[in-house]
């Protein structure tokens, strides 16, 4: 079957400091990978979409200043949050996609606490 | 404008009674759309899912969903819950299947023995 592996689970940094988060997508080929953050008491934001052999889409408020992404072959997505603050603690889940018509199937997420 | 909305923050049910968990969106296009939940402290696991067809489509669990398009809503049902349900559930709307999903603000379900 599809899965999609997260590392790590859980992170702490302190204020102004990076991490760095990774995806995995095992049983399939992962054409397409999508971060998002999910804030306390609020929804998933999409952060940007990557999509092989084309350039990494950012929404708005999310730069790829802040938030780089690689996505170097079709099973393998990271992402950093550079610089990190309060603001933005949270829920990061990596969403990959197989092809034009499949859903996307998500890790567990990383759950980021900043300091 | 694309866009979810969930108009219930928290619905209560008690075991064994139906459910239906409400959800309307905004996109001129075609919509592709989810029911995902999430369970405490996990991620996300897809319930069902309509590209086309029939407009009732049935999950995992004993879901189903049916799609309107004159109402664009997908609203979500079951005949009757369990309290392993409990849960957040989430509309989300993949505007022209671009990979990108918007999301509605979810639901949470507490299912009350």
């Amino acid at each position: 079957g599809a899965l999609v592996y997260q590392y790590p689970r859980r992170t702490i940094c302190k204020s102004g400091t990076s991490m760095r988060m990774e995806c995995q997508a095992v049983g399939f080929q992962a054409t397409s990978v999508a971060w998002y953050r999910q804030s306390p008491q609020k929804t998933f934001e999409l952060i940007a979409l990557s999509t092989v052999n084309s350039a990494i889409k950012y929404e708005q408020n999310f730069t790829q200043e802040k938030f780089p992404i690689s996505h170097p072959n079709l099973s393998f997505s990271s992402m950093t949050v550079l610089n990190a603050y309060l603001e933005d603690r949270g829920l990061y889940l990596c969403g990959a996609r197989g092809d034009i018509y499949a859903e996307q199937f998500f890790g567990p997420g990383t759950r980021l606490t900043v300091l | 404008a694309q866009s979810v909305t969930q108009p219930d923050a928290r619905v209560t049910v008690s075991e064994g009674a139906s459910l239906q968990l409400r959800c309307k969106y905004s996109y001129s296009g075609t919509p592709y759309l989810f029911w995902y939940v999430q369970y405490p402290r996990q991620g996300l696991q897809l319930l069902l899912k309509y590209y086309s067809g029939d407009p009732v489509v049935q999950g995992v669990n004993g879901f189903e969903a049916e799609f309107s398009k004159s109402n664009s809503s997908f609203h979500l049902r079951k005949a009757s819950v369990h309290w392993s349900d409990s849960a957040v559930y989430f509309c989300v709307l993949s505007p022209g299947n671009t990979g990108k999903l918007i999301f509605g603000l979810g639901t949470t379900l507490q299912v009350q023995p």
